[in-house]
């Protein structure tokens, strides 16, 4: 298996500007997570999904961001517009179940708003 | 607040040398997981330990938890170079079954 796959690695943009951050989970895996990391706040959860459905998502700082998971094998992140504040490394990962199941993290995408 | 407080927030050893590390959490839990991370990479599960559980083994690795005192620990035997990572708990509970990460402990193993 290939693994969580997120692309882009790396985003520069500028403030004001829309990003979107991709993520395509391990097959067969029916809960997907976004993770926000810095050195301030650490590793937050900002949303997850079971089954394509987004169960929790008040961890999502503000309106600005939204996500969405059109199909069990593709989810985005938006953040629009977005603010030097963003600046962080976005981490996408799956897991079978909600009991006892580990999660399995992408690479991450590091995100720079300048 | 994090659910999960590592100590010690840093740790540097020699090769060789025993490394261990201590979870604090402060509400019941359904497991406790324990997490690597390379600079630059993302986290990579080691061991879940569930909450009727006492210790696990894996490889090198011994994790142990402690209900009563809401703490767990995670032993990394014989160290390699290759251990230097930053390591994290994760404290799963409640029927979501979401996570919640501690700060982490950043091992320094020195060849």
């Amino acid at each position: 298996d290939a693994g969580v796959i997120q692309s882009p690695r790396h985003e520069v943009t500028e403030m004001g500007q829309e990003v979107t951050l991709r993520c395509k989970p391990i097959s067969g895996h029916d809960y997907l997570f976004w993770y926000r990391q810095t050195m301030m706040r650490g590793l937050e959860l900002l949303i997850y999904f079971n089954n394509n459905v987004p169960i929790d998502d008040s961890g999502m700082p503000e309106d600005r961001f939204s996500a969405k998971m059109p199909n069990a094998s593709f989810s985005t992140l938006k953040i629009q517009p977005s603010e030097p504040r963003d600046s962080a490394v976005y981490f996408c990962a799956s897991s079978l179940g909600p009991y006892n199941s580990p999660l399995h993290f992408g690479n991450g995408t590091r995100l720079t708003v300048t | 607040s994090q659910q999960g407080e590592e100590d010690p927030q840093a740790l540097s050893i020699q090769e060789g040398e025993n490394a261990t590390m201590n979870c604090s959490y402060k509400t019941s839990i359904n497991n406790l997981q324990w997490y690597r991370q390379n600079s630059g990479r993302g986290l990579v599960h080691l061991i879940l330990i569930r909450s009727n559980e006492r210790e696990k083994h894996s490889g090198r690795l011994r994790v142990t938890l402690d209900t009563s005192k809401k703490s767990s620990s995670l032993l990394i035997t014989a160290s390699r170079a290759a251990d230097t990572a930053s390591y994290f708990c994760a404290t799963g509970r409640g029927s979501a079954g979401k996570s919640t990460f501690g700060d982490g402990t950043t091992l320094t193993v020195k060849p």
